[in-house]
């Protein structure tokens, strides 16, 4: 069974552009949830999505948005990007249905913003 | 506000050690407390799930208990090996689907 795929696997941009990072979910999961880890604040959750309706939300500005694909395939979009938007962001997936389910994650996309 | 905590920050041990990182939680209402490990540049890979009603789980050399009264948990590595050489994090789940909380981290050098 494939594992939880990000694209791509580095990215580079400059201040005030926008970026559309991809997730495609190990097959038959339905909840995609991203993160963002900075060395200086770790890892802090972003937004979760569930049968294509966002479920979950974390403390981000409204730059940082999200959505579902119906094959659960995810992308996370950041606009007018700032510095401190570099970061390795993660894509978890999991069926979605309990909460005592494992959490796969992805190898990651780092952005890095100029 | 759920915070995770884990001490120590930093750990090198001699290969063949075994070994206990702690983390920690402040607010004891949690669903599920799991221990990841990230391989440097690299995603998390889940190691250990244990559940709120549970107190420990077992997988091969290592083993995680869960104090929800207390709000601590500890992973136990036996026998460690230089593979074992990585970031241990822990997270909490305290509301909502997939939304971890998660803990500083653990960096673990372990020496042939």
């Amino acid at each position: 069974k494939a594992g939880v795929t990000q694209t791509p696997r580095y990215l580079i941009k400059t201040r005030g552009q926008q970026v559309t990072l991809s997730c495609s979910p190990i097959s038959g999961h339905r909840s995609v949830s991203w993160y963002q880890q900075t060395p200086g604040q770790g890892l802090q959750f972003l937004f979760e999505y569930f049968s294509e309706t966002q479920r979950n939300k974390g403390n981000f500005p409204g730059r940082f948005s999200g959505r579902q694909f119906s094959n659960s395939r995810s992308e996370m979009n950041v606009s007018t990007l700032e510095l401190g938007d570099s970061a390795l962001y993660l894509c978890a997936s999991s069926p979605g249905t309990a909460y005592n389910e494992k959490l796969f994650f992805g190898s990651g996309t780092q952005l890095s913003v100029l | 506000k759920q915070e995770v905590t884990q001490i120590p920050a930093a750990l090198s041990v001699p290969e063949g050690e075994n070994l206990v990182l702690n983390c920690s939680f402040t607010d004891s209402a949690i669903y599920n407390l799991q221990w990841f490990r990230q391989d440097p540049g690299k995603g998390l890979t889940s190691l250990l799930l244990i559940q709120s009603s549970q107190r420990e789980q077992t997988s091969g050399r290592l083993n995680a208990s869960l104090d929800k009264s207390s709000g601590r948990s500890t992973l136990y590595i036996a026998a460690s090996q230089p593979g074992d050489s990585a970031t241990y994090l822990c997270a909490v789940i305290t509301g909502g689907f997939q939304k971890l909380v998660f803990g500083t981290g653990t960096r673990l050098l372990v020496s042939p």
